[in-house]
């Protein structure tokens, strides 16, 4: 089974804050995903990385950096916590192809920026 | 951008009853995935669809590829109080990474 997993399932952070989501596949996956959720609004893409150390961003990506420096990691950076960024944070994987995949999310990330 | 829409918003429906919901969009898609999520936790895949027309199943699931390629539904037989929770429709933009989400049909059973 493909196994998605987040660093950490609730976070309160304060405003300012640099702040550090973590998510790691074991399943030697090449495309790595980070979406933020929000009621009505569905999933929204902020960046996704197909490779280790390359990105692009998604369509959401102000006021956040990624890093991919292997491949089972993969991991979200707020730069300076702002309150618009209370959400919550799935992270998927999916093989390598652009054709036909299917992505695999974690648990999730709840975020509090206060 | 691109949007998809998803129908019902949500639904109560009796414990035994069959559900059925639909994700409709103006885009064409490659493939469409259906998930399930339940409160505080991550999406499920539950069906993916590779080719129009193409109906798949999984259980009491079952899912269809429309042949515009613009559209999809799920359907649930007999329900049961565990199918409660969200599902959600994506549909895979051609020849991209992207795919596209419905925000979800919202789904209680009651016992």
């Amino acid at each position: 089974d493909v196994k998605v997993t987040q660093s950490s399932r609730y976070l309160v952070k304060r405003t300012g804050e640099k702040v550090f989501l973590e998510c790691v596949q074991d399943m030697d996956h090449e495309n790595m995903f980070w979406y933020r959720q929000d009621p009505g609004l569905g999933l929204r893409l902020i960046y996704f990385s197909y490779d280790v150390k390359m990105k692009e961003k998604g369509d959401i990506p102000e006021g956040y950096s990624v890093s991919r420096e292997k491949k089972e990691r993969f991991s979200l950076i707020l730069e300076s916590a702002s309150t618009n960024q209370t959400s919550m944070y799935l992270c998927a994987s999916s093989p390598p192809g652009q054709v036909f995949y299917e992505q695999y999310f974690g648990p999730g990330t709840r975020l509090t920026v206060t | 951008g691109q949007q998809l829409n998803q129908s019902p918003q949500s639904m109560f429906i009796q414990e035994g009853e069959d559900v059925s919901m639909n994700c409709t969009s103006s885009s064409i898609f490659n493939t469409w995935l259906w998930y399930k999520q339940d409160p505080g936790e991550g999406p499920v895949l539950l069906i993916a669809l590779y080719k129009a027309g193409e109906l798949t199943s999984n259980g009491r699931l079952t899912a269809q590829f429309g042949i515009t390629r613009k559209d999809s539904f799920l359907n649930i037989s007999a329900s049961i109080p565990s199918d409660v929770g969200i599902y959600f429709c994506a549909g895979q933009l051609g020849g991209t990474y992207k795919y596209i989400f419905g925000t979800g049909t919202r789904l209680k059973v009651l016992a």
